[in-house]
């Protein structure tokens, strides 16, 4: 069936970059998302990017696809101790309205 | 911002209670969606909703639990007979025909 794995933590240092890595199975996909968890709040939607696109932007944040080898990753530049949280990837597949499979969740933690 | 909006954000059950959760989606969107996160676990998609009737439904959606959209704004989920591990955090999450997903804040249900 359909899987969707992420590493569980991430530690960086104040302003550097953090990569976030998540692999899928499902070749279907269409759409893949990234969310950001905050302790106790919900799924705030950071971007998402169409499968047939490489890479997108969104100023401090890069999507890369890799299609070839299901691999999508999420690169947060200049990365502020309010982005510690946990950040979920997820792929819907080629339905409209299809359910998103979810990764497990990468915690990131900024050191200052 | 248009945002998705869920009442309430907490609800302690006995078990073998009936529960209603309420969801507010955003206003244009068209398909509608429930999630849970049970704590320490991958979020789980339950069920989609589109053209006023079920489009998907998992197989933790079973007859204990129904959708319903009773108005133009609402969307419920309800949980006949609670059991102690329907104690989640339950999404609510609404979208156009493509692009981003949006949730709610979520509902955390305690079912003791």
């Amino acid at each position: 069936g359909e899987d969707v794995e992420q590493s569980l933590f991430l530690s960086v240092r104040e302003g550097d970059s953090s990569v976030i890595n998540c692999t899928y199975t499902d070749s279907s996909s269409t759409y893949l998302y990234w969310y950001k968890q905050e302790p106790g709040a919900g799924l705030q939607l950071l971007t998402y990017i169409f499968s047939n696109m490489d890479m997108k932007q969104d100023q401090r944040l890069t999507v890369l696809l890799n299609k070839k080898d299901k691999h999508l990753s999420l690169r947060i530049a200049d990365t502020q101790t309010g982005d510690s949280a946990i950040y979920f990837c997820a792929e819907r597949g080629h339905n409209q309205g299809g359910k998103l499979i979810f990764g497990q969740g990468t915690e990131l933690s900024v050191k200052p | 911002e248009p945002e998705v909006t869920q009442t309430p954000s907490h609800q302690v059950t006995q078990m073998g209670q009936e529960v209603i959760l309420r969801c507010v989606p955003i206003s244009n969107h068209l398909y509608f969606y429930w999630y849970r996160q049970i704590l320490g676990q991958k979020v789980e998609f339950l069920v989609s909703f589109y053209n006023n009737e079920i489009s998907e439904k998992s197989e933790i959606f079973d007859d204990q639990f129904s959708v319903e959209r009773p108005d133009g704004s609402n969307f419920t989920l309800k949980i006949r007979s609670t059991k102690l591990e329907d104690s989640a955090m339950y999404f609510c999450a609404s979208s156009e025909e493509t692009g981003g997903r949006y949730f709610g804040p979520g509902t955390r249900l305690l079912v003791l």
